[in-house]
């Protein structure tokens, strides 16, 4: 079956813009979880929705980004008056649930960043 | 916070020959995954270890999970060109309420040579 895609895969933009990336996950899948990986931080978790749940935020490292999921399947994650600190590969991960016992994480290629 | 160590950083390995990579934290683990990463590319999925002692195998990859729950190991046996690239391991962030978000080691890169 289809596995989660994201949007687009590269993405330039000039410090200041805003950015609108997109992930689609596998169908079925309540739980999507974002992640941005960079150089010098590695992978880090930024926010991940559950169902109709409030979203978890805790890992958003400033509030110029924000996420949101419609109809509890694709998400965007935005980005506003972007920064070249925020130059990273954001990826995004779909499972059937989340909790205890922990459910597999399945993760999109990634959308590639570049703040100029 | 929880720290997840993976050792060794890098590792050239000759083919045909047995690897070994090494994930360790400071606290219980619960839900320890095993990815791997072609560079420019997502994350594929290997395996979860949930259960002290655990022990999963795929094709010629096995993972364990210590009977403590603090140490992970990845084994590759007969290495193959198509094992290269990086290797990640990653485990859920304890929570009172909220399960599901991971964080992940520095991750381990794999070369094989001819």
């Amino acid at each position: 079956g289809a596995g989660v895609s994201q949007s687009p895969s590269n993405k330039v933009t000039e410090k200041g813009k805003d950015v609108e990336l997109r992930c689609d996950p596998i169908s079925g899948h309540t739980a999507l979880y974002w992640y941005r990986q960079s150089l010098g931080q590695g992978l880090e978790f930024l926010i991940y929705f559950q169902g109709n749940s409030a979203p978890d935020k805790s890992g958003l490292p400033s509030d110029r980004f924000s996420a949101e999921r419609t109809g509890g399947s694709v998400s965007t994650l935005t980005i506003q008056r972007t920064q070249q600190e925020d130059s990273a590969v954001y990826l995004c991960a779909s499972s059937l649930a989340s909790g205890l016992p922990s459910y597999e994480q399945y993760f999109g290629p990634g959308t590639r960043l570049t703040v100029t | 916070s929880q720290e997840l160590e993976q050792s060794p950083q890098s590792l050239i390995v000759q083919e045909g020959k047995n690897l070994t990579i090494n994930c360790t934290s400071s606290k219980t683990l619960y839900g320890l995954y095993w990815y791997k990463q072609k560079y420019g590319e997502g994350l594929i999925f290997l395996m979860m270890l949930q259960k002290g002692g655990e022990e999963k195998s795929h094709e010629k990859i096995t993972a364990k999970l210590d009977e403590k729950k603090q140490q992970s190991s990845l084994h590759i046996t007969a290495s193959q060109p198509s094992h290269a690239g990086i290797y990640l391991c990653g485990a859920d962030i304890p929570s009172t309420d909220s399960w599901g978000k991971l964080q992940f080691g520095a991750g381990t890169q794999v070369v094989v040579t001819p």
